[in-house]
Formats: C-alpha cells, structure tokens, sequence
C-alpha cells in the first residue's frame, strides 16, 4: 500500500543553519504531497504542498519540491530560526474513498527539529 | 483565522470504560476526520465522515469506535470500551472538501491516557 517515509530525527542545527528533511514516498496513483509541522503544544498544521511532479511548494522560507523520477518530496529552508523547532511531517494523498472523502493522508513518523540560537 | 478546538486536552479513563472525544469543526467544512498518535509513532488515519455517515475507515476503526455529528457544529469520536492500547493522541481534521488537494485543517488534540 501507499506509504511515507521521512528521515529520523531528531534533527538539531544551529540558527541560520540549512535544513534539509528527506521524504520519500510509495503510491500507486498521482498523489498530492504535504508537509505539516507541529509546533510544541499545538496541532498539526499545514506548511506546504504540491499536487503534481515539478509542482514546488513553499511557506515561511521552506520548500520542497515534487520529484516523480525519485518519488521525493525533502523539505529545505536556507536559514532556520529558533522558532522553527517543531516536529515536521511529511505526508501524502492519494485518490481512495468510496464516493465520499478523498482527502485522507497517509504520514510519515515525523521528524524533530531543534535549533539552537 | 478559525480553528478547529478539540476538547478535553487531556483524558484519562480507567480501560474498560467508554470515553468520547469531542471536537468542534470549522463551522463551513464539510468533511471531517480523525487520526491518532500513538507515542513515538506514525499518526494514523482512523476515520473520514461526511454528509452524516462514514465515507471510509481504516482497520484501526473496530467495533469499539463509533463517531456522530449530534448537532450542526459537533463531531464526537466514542470508544466504547478502552484498553490500555488505545492510549494515544487523538486529533481532530476537517476540511471544506474531499478532494486530494483539500488541506486539512487539524485540532489540537486530545491525550488519552487509559490505565
């Protein structure tokens, strides 16, 4: 079955550090691609997404860009803050359901990020 | 910018008893979900609702669960009799439709602690 699979954490990195998070990722069809953070104490929430090979998503300074040839989708960011320390989430989408939802998410086991001032 | 708000933050039952999640969607969305985390692990789809009965679930969904919209702005997820492997974080999502390109929108969660 689909699948996501996200490298371990926890991640720490100094401030104004690039980050990298890998993603890969198993579908039978054409999913949609998300990455989600969660902050301390908070949900999770949407950070960004693409919904087709080539799409590059972008939010807050991270990207991350739909690679169909390496079934990847690895979160980047130039120069990471404190604020940035979360756990991200990498996750997918893919056309199921009976009729009804279509928009269920399949997740990677999240990795956490700390970054140290 | 509206929210979706899970209540309580933090549940603990004694297993065997029956526990309901409450959670108060985004009030024009129409599709609604629940997932979990067990600690350390993946967070799990556990069930999508829509139109007043369940679109899909998963495996994780047994007898022991059941969800209602009881009103025009609730959604409750029931666990009927809890055992100690249920304990997890329960969160809430809705979104404005079931297309793949719909984000959702995620509560808070809600901690469940069964002992």
């Amino acid at each position: 079955g689909d699948s996501v699979t996200q490298m371990e954490g926890p991640v720490t990195l100094s401030e104004e550090a690039f980050l990298t998070i890998n993603c890969t990722y198993t579908a039978t069809g054409y999913p949609s691609l998300f990455w989600y953070v969660q902050y301390p104490g908070e949900g999770l929430q949407l950070l960004l997404k693409a919904t087709k090979a080539d799409d590059k998503g972008s939010n807050k300074g991270f990207e991350a860009t739909y690679r169909k040839e390496t079934t990847s989708f690895h979160l980047e960011k130039g120069s990471v803050q404190v604020s940035d320390s979360a756990v991200y989430f990498c996750a997918l989408s893919d056309q199921r359901g009976y009729g009804g939802s279509q928009g269920n998410l399949i997740f990677g086991k999240g990795t956490k990020l700390s970054v140290k001032p | 910018e509206p929210e979706v708000t899970q209540t309580p933050s933090h549940q603990v039952t004694q297993m065997g008893q029956e526990v309901i999640l409450r959670c108060v969607p985004i009030s024009n969305h129409l599709y609604f979900y629940w997932y979990r985390q067990i600690l350390g692990q993946k967070v799990e789809f556990l069930v999508s609702f829509y139109n007043n009965e369940i679109s899909e679930k998963s495996e994780i969904f047994d007898d022991q669960f059941s969800v209602e919209r009881p009103d025009g702005s609730n959604f409750t997820l029931k666990i009927r009799s809890t055992k100690l492997e249920d304990s997890a974080m329960y969160f809430c999502a809705s979104s404005t439709s079931g297309g793949r390109n719909s984000p959702l929108h995620f509560g808070n969660g809600t901690r469940l602690t069964v002992t």
